[in-house]
């Protein structure tokens, strides 16, 4: 699985939009991109995935550039409860039983 | 509640002692993934089941670990003698079998273990 490099925290005013960095530089053309997010004391929770196009869901957007070789996962509004640590992935799907490689992942602390 | 389930959620023990660890997946999930993580760090993976087929495991799965899921539904996890080291939290995770496009893994709250 291809390498992520996220910034290790990141700061948001509550209600502006939050924009995470991840940077997969190594990714490789069959790689999906995967966010989860994990909440202090709990388990990690997905968000949201691609491929190449650009994806929105209830919870978040993912945008991908065109050489998918970095991302972005917008919270357009954030809230007091998006504090945790995002988790930025790449795999393919269908190896090594899918597992999930977490790296240290972004502190993200959304203030009032 | 039909999210994946993990009991205890805390376990302190005494070193060398061994601990048993329970996780719940959602149903008719085939698939079960066991994590470890510690403080500051991501979550590791430790091995996967698929039905009650152990898969894959990790060289993190030392052979004082071992993982069962005999009916292919809930899984166990046993730490024999434990060590300091071995504190940690340990995370389960289920996801259904096939949409390869859709690979979403549920985690559970996770087992926080303390070995003194």
């Amino acid at each position: 699985d291809a390498k992520t490099t996220q910034p290790p925290s990141m700061d948001c005013a509550e209600g502006r939009a939050a924009n995470l960095p991840c940077n997969h530089s190594t990714i490789s053309g069959n790689e999906y991109v995967y966010w989860y997010r994990q909440i202090h004391s709990q388990g990690p929770q997905y968000i949201i995935h691609g491929l190449k196009n650009n994806e929105t869901n209830e919870m978040a957007s993912l945008i991908i550039t065109e050489d998918r070789k970095s991302s972005t996962l917008i919270l357009p509004h954030a809230t007091l409860r998006d504090t945790a640590v995002y988790y930025c992935i790449v795999r393919v799907d269908g190896t090594s039983g899918s597992r999930l490689t977490f790296g240290e992942g972004t502190q993200l602390t959304v203030n009032p | 509640d039909t999210g994946v389930s993990q009991n205890p959620r805390h376990k302190i023990t005494k070193r060398g002692q061994n601990v048993t660890f329970r996780c719940d997946p959602i149903s008719e999930h085939n698939r079960l993934y066991w994590y470890r993580q510690t403080l500051g760090q991501g979550p590791e993976f430790l091995t996967y089941f698929q039905n009650e087929a152990q898969l894959e495991k990790s060289r993190l799965l030392s052979d004082r670990f071992s993982a069962e899921r005999p009916k292919g539904s809930f899984s166990t996890l046993e730490i024999q003698r434990t060590e300091q080291g071995d504190s940690a939290m340990y995370l389960c995770a289920s996801r259904e079998q096939g949409n390869l496009a859709k690979n979403i893994q549920y985690f559970g709250a996770g087992t926080r273990l303390s070995v003194l």
